[in-house]
């Protein structure tokens, strides 16, 4: 079975700390993408990144890195002096790859509530 | 990209009223997919449509009743809901069905009274 654990529910930093998302994930794939999306308050899901099996480069975006370990199966996303804007719930999934990914469906984790205080 | 406009943004219904979510993307997508996210639950995919053509059920109940009538448009259905569907309804559209990067819409945010 597939599944994506974030096991960190909330974190609360100060402005301009760093701060680390964990993204644990489990499958019997072979091949796989894995995303990070911020959910703000609005609601709207944004998307971030998204991550092939077969790439473990780790990526850096602005203030945005992330992590890609198959050895430990995770997929981690730090924020470099983070701010206020950056408060929001980020989600970690997983698509599932069978029948070739014929569905596209994503598997979320339950999120991380990050709050950046000023 | 914000291409994905879904509304009404917020709804109040009773268990008895009937009522739509309308969803509508602007990106030239061929795939668009309704997720259910209640508190504390990870999201669940309900629907996919693929070039108009529902692909995917996730085992939903069929007080839930997805349209397609078209590539940019894709509405749900609501009729005799339980006070448990409350919860935030997220449509999202991807260029195509396999293996593409989705994108969402804000989200409607519907209460059953």
């Amino acid at each position: 079975a597939q599944k994506v654990t974030q096991a960190q529910t909330e974190i609360s930093v100060v402005e301009k700390e760093d701060v680390t998302l964990d993204c644990v994930y489990e499958t019997r794939d072979t091949t796989y993408y894995l995303f990070w999306y911020k959910q703000p308050p609005s609601g709207e899901l944004v998307f971030l990144i998204r991550r092939n099996s077969f790439d473990e480069q780790n990526e850096i975006s602005g203030r945005y890195s992330w992590n890609f370990q198959k050895s430990t199966s995770s997929f981690n996303f730090t924020i470099t002096a983070s701010q206020v804007v950056d408060s929001a719930v980020y989600f970690c999934a997983l698509r599932e790859d069978e029948a070739g990914g014929a569905t596209n469906k994503l598997i979320f984790g339950t999120g991380t509530l990050l709050a950046v205080q000023p | 990209e914000t291409g994905v406009t879904q509304t009404p943004r917020h709804l109040v219904m009773g268990m008895t009223n009937k009522k739509s979510l309308k969803c509508e993307q602007h990106l030239g997508h061929n795939a668009m997919y309704w997720y259910k996210q209640s508190a504390k639950k990870p999201l669940e995919l309900m629907f996919v449509y693929s070039l108009e053509e529902r692909v995917e059920n996730n085992s939903v109940p069929s007080r839930f009743s997805p349209e397609c009538p078209n590539s940019s448009h894709l509405f749900l259905h609501l009729h005799t809901l339980q006070p448990e569907d409350s919860a935030l309804y997220l449509c999202a559209s991807s260029q195509r069905q396999y293996q593409e990067t989705q994108y969402f819409g804000p989200g409607t945010r519907l209460l059953v009274l």
